[in-house]
């Protein structure tokens, strides 16, 4: 299958900082990524769907200002928590879709830890 | 919306048969899928179903039926390092993104 990695795999950061994580797809065109975010206990929560070269699609009730999302190129995709806060800490993981491909191939994630 | 309904937790012992049940409402249908979480870790693909019947894959097998709304993930021989959450999800159609029901927390005894 195809591989995807995100780093870092684990940040900590004080409370008003930005974090960015970054989302690459190693051997594939990723045309499609998504960012998930996932609490303690619970199921993956889609925040954003981006396609390269267009502007992130971004779900109900997650702040695009806040989550800045890049995917500059078929293989990379960034998201940016802007002055992270302790409500963000989280466990974000990127996921990668091309169009030869069914399934949505997931990166390792990102443990976010707000002070 | 979209919603996909699967147990929360369940208990089973190695070397035992295991069914993982979830049934879905969705405005559209274009696959479904099952995924491993291992605490902390992303989600592994394990299976999909488009069609209905089964899938078989080694230890794991899915089944589908559409006109039910409702799959469920087969595990034979349980071993301990099958305990895990596992993910139903269903891609509405062609272009979106998968969601996820709440997983299922998977505890494997000896």
């Amino acid at each position: 299958g195809a591989v995807v990695s995100q780093h870092p795999s684990r940040v900590i950061c004080k409370s008003g900082t930005s974090v960015k994580i970054e989302c690459r797809s190693l051997d594939f065109q990723a045309t499609t990524m998504f960012w998930y975010r996932q609490f303690p206990k619970q199921s993956l929560m889609l925040m954003a769907t981006s396609n390269e070269g267009s502007k992130a699609t971004y779900e109900q009730g997650v702040e695009k200002d806040k989550f800045l999302i890049n995917h500059a190129s078929l293989t990379l995709s960034t998201l940016t928590v802007t002055s992270a806060h302790p409500e963000d800490s989280s466990f974000y993981i990127c996921s990668a879709r091309s169009g030869s491909y069914n399934e949505q191939f997931f990166g390792p994630g990102t443990r976010l830890t707000v002070l | 919306g979209q919603n996909i309904d699967q147990p929360t937790e369940m208990t089973a012992t190695e070397g035992a048969i295991v069914q993982i049940n979830c049934t879905y409402q969705t405005s559209g249908f274009n696959g479904l899928f099952w995924y491993q979480q291992h605490a902390g870790e992303a989600p592994t693909f394990l299976s999909y179903n488009v069609l209905d019947g089964l899938e078989e894959k080694g230890r794991f097998s899915s089944f589908l039926s559409r006109s039910k709304g409702y799959s469920y993930l087969l595990l034979k021989e349980l071993q301990m390092k099958d305990s895990a959450s596992y993910l139903c999800a269903v891609r509405v159609s062609g272009n979106t993104p998968l969601v996820f029901g709440k997983g299922t927390r998977l505890s494997v005894i000896a």
